[in-house]
């Protein structure tokens, strides 16, 4: 079936590069999102790549995908205080639209 | 541009009540709209798909006559927790897609049921 893992939690300090790793089980998906959740909010869509890309770069983001690992990451560049927050990656299942959601890992940036 | 709001953002009610949930989009007509359940410190749980003009499509395990979605517009989907039960507490999400393969999320309403 569709899986979807990270690892839980990733520490840094402000101004360093943070990377965090997803993998996922499904050869078939078409795309792939980064969503962003701060504390009581909702889930703010990052960036997303379409699986014939390998890389994708936006400001401080870079989403990188390995298809043929099923291997997806997102680095943030110059990691600040307010990039705290739980992220979550997803991929578009083959019904419906639906998304099947890794875990979540909770970044900790530390001044 | 692709705002979805969620109305009431927290709400607390009486065990044996009802609670509607209201899951708009802003700036765009959305046919698929997704209801997600979220605990502490876990991941969505995707509860159903709501079709504008047609029945949701609920997920396994989902009671549909608990949780009553009614897409009745474009840019509408509500969400009625009947009969609420403090183990209905929880964070409930609403999504809506705007163009294909993307899903816009809402602010999450807190529901607490004492």
């Amino acid at each position: 079936g569709e899986d979807v893992e990270q690892s839980l939690f990733l520490s840094v300090r402000e101004g360093d590069s943070s990377v965090i790793n997803c993998t996922y089980t499904d050869s078939s998906s078409t795309y792939l999102y980064w969503y962003k959740q701060e504390p009581g909010a909702g889930l703010q869509l990052l960036t997303y790549i379409f699986s014939n890309m390998d890389m994708k770069q936006d400001q401080r983001l870079t989403v990188l995908l390995n298809k043929k690992d099923k291997h997806l990451s997102l680095r943030i560049a110059d990691t600040q205080t307010g990039d705290s927050a739980i992220y979550f990656c997803a991929e578009k299942g083959n019904q419906g639209g639906k998304l099947i959601f890794g875990q979540g890992t909770e970044l900790s940036v530390k001044p | 541009g692709a705002v979805v709001s969620q109305h009431p953002s927290r709400v607390i009610c009486k065990s044996g009540t009802s609670v509607k949930i209201e899951c708009r989009s802003l700036d765009f007509q959305a046919t698929t709209m997704f209801w997600y359940r979220q605990f502490p410190k876990k991941s969505l749980m995707l509860m159903a798909t709501s079709n504008e003009g047609s029945k949701a499509t609920y997920e396994q395990g989902v009671e549909k006559d608990k949780f009553l979605i009614n897409h009745a517009s474009l840019t509408l989907s509500t969400l009625t927790v009947t009969s609420a039960h403090p183990e209905d507490s929880s964070f409930y999400i609403c999504s809506a897609v705007p163009v294909p393969d993307t899903q816009y999320f809402g602010p999450g309403t807190r529901l607490t049921v004492l």
